[in-house]
């Protein structure tokens, strides 16, 4: 089965950090570009960064470049995402997904995790 | 970069077709044919309906289709059926290398 998991998600204080991981399987995972996407419940999604298989390539949103770092680790099949000076408004749910074919990023998410929830609050 | 504008809201009624819009600008809609759409039921993660603006996933019904002209896509659903009340988000490519959803529309079946 296709699967991505999320883990790493809790409550910091604000200027404090979290790395998430993103846990693959069922699939060739070091074929495909990956992206993270987060979404404050009831609100809409936004994206957050992506990378590509190799981790020559790395996008980040203008609300979270220089804060995050999205990386991977092929031989562990795992995405990660390093979040520095959180701040209250990156509170939200955090999804890891897989672009929709490999090898080239078609800037659609095909597959998807459960999510990981983040709050940010002292 | 600012979210591609969706109507909040669409309604029809079963067996009807509805069609959602996504306005973007000529850095992101306009520009790129990287245009996709998603469904999300609440609580649960999104899926992916078209991708590259008329693409379907394999497993994705063809009631579902896509299509742009100019800054603007365009998602309908045809046969409206109970299950498809939901939430709908378009996203697209832009011309800073990142991706841009759209605020989201809700669906409602009548």
């Amino acid at each position: 089965e296709v699967q991505l998991v999320e883990s790493g998600g809790g409550l910091v204080q604000p200027g404090g950090s979290l790395r998430l991981s993103c846990a693959a399987s069922g699939f060739t995972f070091s074929f495909y570009w990956m992206h993270w996407v987060r979404q404050v419940p009831g609100k809409g999604l936004v994206w957050v960064s992506r990378i590509n298989s190799d981790e020559s390539i790395t996008s980040y949103a203008d609300s979270v470049k220089g804060r995050f770092t999205i990386s991977r680790d092929n031989a562990k099949n795992t995405l990660y995402l390093q979040m520095n000076s959180l701040r209250a408004e990156d509170t939200a749910v955090y999804y890891c997904a897989s672009d929709v074919h490999p090898y080239y990023s078609y800037y659609a998410m095909d597959v998807w995790g459960q999510g990981t929830s983040v709050t940010v609050s002292s | 970069q600012s979210a591609l504008t969706q109507p909040a809201s669409v309604s029809g009624s079963p067996g009807q077709s509805i069609t959602i819009s996504c306005t973007g600008t000529s850095s992101d809609v306009g520009g790129y044919d990287h245009v996709s759409w998603y469904q999300q039921h609440p609580g649960k993660a999104p899926k992916l309906l078209i991708y590259d603006v008329s693409k379907r996933p394999s497993g994705v019904s063809d009631r579902f289709s896509g299509s742009k002209s100019g800054n603007t896509a365009s998602l309908a659903i045809s046969g409206l059926l109970a299950e498809d009340e939901t939430d709908y988000y378009c996203s697209s490519y832009t011309n800073s290398r990142t991706v841009v959803f759209g605020g989201g529309t809700k669906l409602t079946v009548l």
